[in-house]
């Protein structure tokens, strides 16, 4: 049974470009949220989707943009990069339509911006 | 909005035990979760109280008191693998994280 799956493990773009990140849920979950981990904080919660939707969303600029597909699986769109963007991305997954307190994260992606 | 405290760092030999406290405030609550991260890791799921009381899994027990908005995280018999970085979240349809606590275990 895989589990959360992430893609690409890392990325270095430049400052004002745009980046796109991709995740697969763990087998038979239906929710994806997204969180963002500077380096010695705790993640900060981006967005959450389920049926295709955004629920929820924390304190992040329209910049933050994503998507959910048909397969559960979920993209996060970063446009017009900053250097402060740099980060881990974490993705997670959980059942049931609702955030679960137990949420299943993947490896994460290390984004460098320059 | 959400707010949680933890201490930054906690260091211990192997085979003592840890206590790591968390405090939060609120605008939503549901229940405290509890994470570890290893270095280069992803957090991994530790334990949950959504009801006042202490909650035990193995070597790993977790309390919670919704009137003093306060929980903790109790390591038992540690353990050289339990080097790692501890996040309390508060579960309210999604998870708000504290900073870590970041436990070094000593032989």
């Amino acid at each position: 049974d895989a589990g959360v799956t992430q893609s690409p493990t890392h990325l270095i773009k430049t400052r004002g470009q745009q980046v796109t990140l991709r995740c697969s849920p763990k087998s038979g979950h239906d929710t994806v949220s997204w969180y963002q981990q500077a380096l010695g904080q705790g993640p900060q919660f981006i967005f959450q989707y389920y049926e295709e939707e955004e629920r929820q969303r924390g304190n992040f600029p329209d910049r933050f943009s994503g998507h959910q597909f048909p397969n559960y699986s979920s993209e996060l769109n970063v446009n017009a990069l900053l250097l402060g963007d740099s980060a881990l991305y974490l993705c997670a997954s959980s059942p049931g339509g609702q955030g679960s307190y137990e949420q299943y994260f993947g490896p994460g992606t290390r984004l460098t911006v320059t | 909005g959400q707010s949680l405290e933890q201490p930054s760092e906690v260091t211990a030999v192997e085979g003592a035990i840890v206590q790591i406290n968390c405090t939060y405030q609120t605008s939503g609550f549901y229940g405290l979760s509890w994470y570890q991260q290893h270095d280069g890791g992803a957090p991994t799921f530790l334990s949950y109280n959504g009801l006042d009381g202490l909650e035990e899994t193995g070597r790993f027990s977790s309390f919670l008191s919704r009137s003093d908005s306060y929980g903790y995280l109790l390591l038992q018999e540690l353990q050289m693998k339990d080097s790692a970085s501890y996040f309390c979240a508060v579960n309210d349809y999604k998870l708000s994280f504290g900073a870590g606590t970041t436990v070094t275990v000593r032989a």
